[in-house]
């Protein structure tokens, strides 16, 4: 069956320390993959989502930038993170029947 | 973009009693899918339904989709039906649009 990782599950960071949310897909090749964010209030935003190794797609200009190295892992960073930067982060996958299903989130807190 | 509106915003019941949550888009869809938050964040994928009726347990959901429109039925609630119900819909094969949420309390 297929699971779906990513870490740290919290931190705090610094105002301008660098970033990287890791997510990991393990039982199924070729997802289709994505970054949100969940800010107070409840909504999803989608940051970035990608189709294939290399190919992201940026939704929303801003302080932040996602890659993926591998088939089933993708990353998000920033460079200097900003106070408007904190929030719940949340990475999901979906496959050919265009499901989507989320890991666990990471809770960020920029101070 | 496709608007996503879900009501009611906050909902709160007696354990054992039914609920109807609604879901109203703006354009034609081709992906609707419902989601459950937990109180600890955690996402679950309740249905994929661009159309038609699921049934899973308690839970059921019904999208029409020519009237832009998904409900979300449970029934006999319990106190673990408890957290936020997303509906997020898509027209194309890869982004979803999700709406802001209805944040159901069951009490015991």
């Amino acid at each position: 069956s297929q699971t779906i990782h990513q870490w740290p599950a919290t931190l705090v960071q610094p105002v301008g320390s660098p970033l990287s949310l890791e997510c990991t897909v393990e039982g199924t090749s070729n997802p289709n993959l994505y970054w949100y964010r969940q800010a107070a209030g409840r909504g999803l935003q989608l940051l970035f989502y990608s189709v294939g190794i290399g190919q992201i797609s940026s939704e929303v200009p801003q302080n932040l930038s996602a890659s993926r190295p591998q088939d089933r892992q993708f990353i998000l960073s920033s460079k200097k993170l900003l106070l408007s930067d904190s929030g719940f982060y949340l990475c999901a996958w979906s496959g050919q029947y265009r499901e989507e299903y989320f890991g666990e989130g990471s809770w960020l807190t920029v101070v | 973009g496709i608007q996503v509106e879900q009501s009611p915003p906050d909902l709160i019941l007696q354990e054992g009693a039914n609920s109807t949550l609604r879901c109203n888009f703006s354009d034609s869809v081709n992906n609707l899918q419902w989601f459950h938050q937990n109180p600890w964040g955690q996402l679950i994928n309740l249905f994929y339904i661009p159309s038609g009726t699921k049934q899973n347990g308690r839970l059921s959901a019904t999208t029409v989709a020519t009237e832009r429109y998904s409900l979300l039925y449970i029934s006999s609630s319990q106190t673990t039906d408890s957290g936020v119900y997303f509906c997020a819909v898509g027209s194309s094969n890869y982004k979803l649009t999700f709406g802001k949420g209805t944040l159901l309390t069951v009490n015991p």
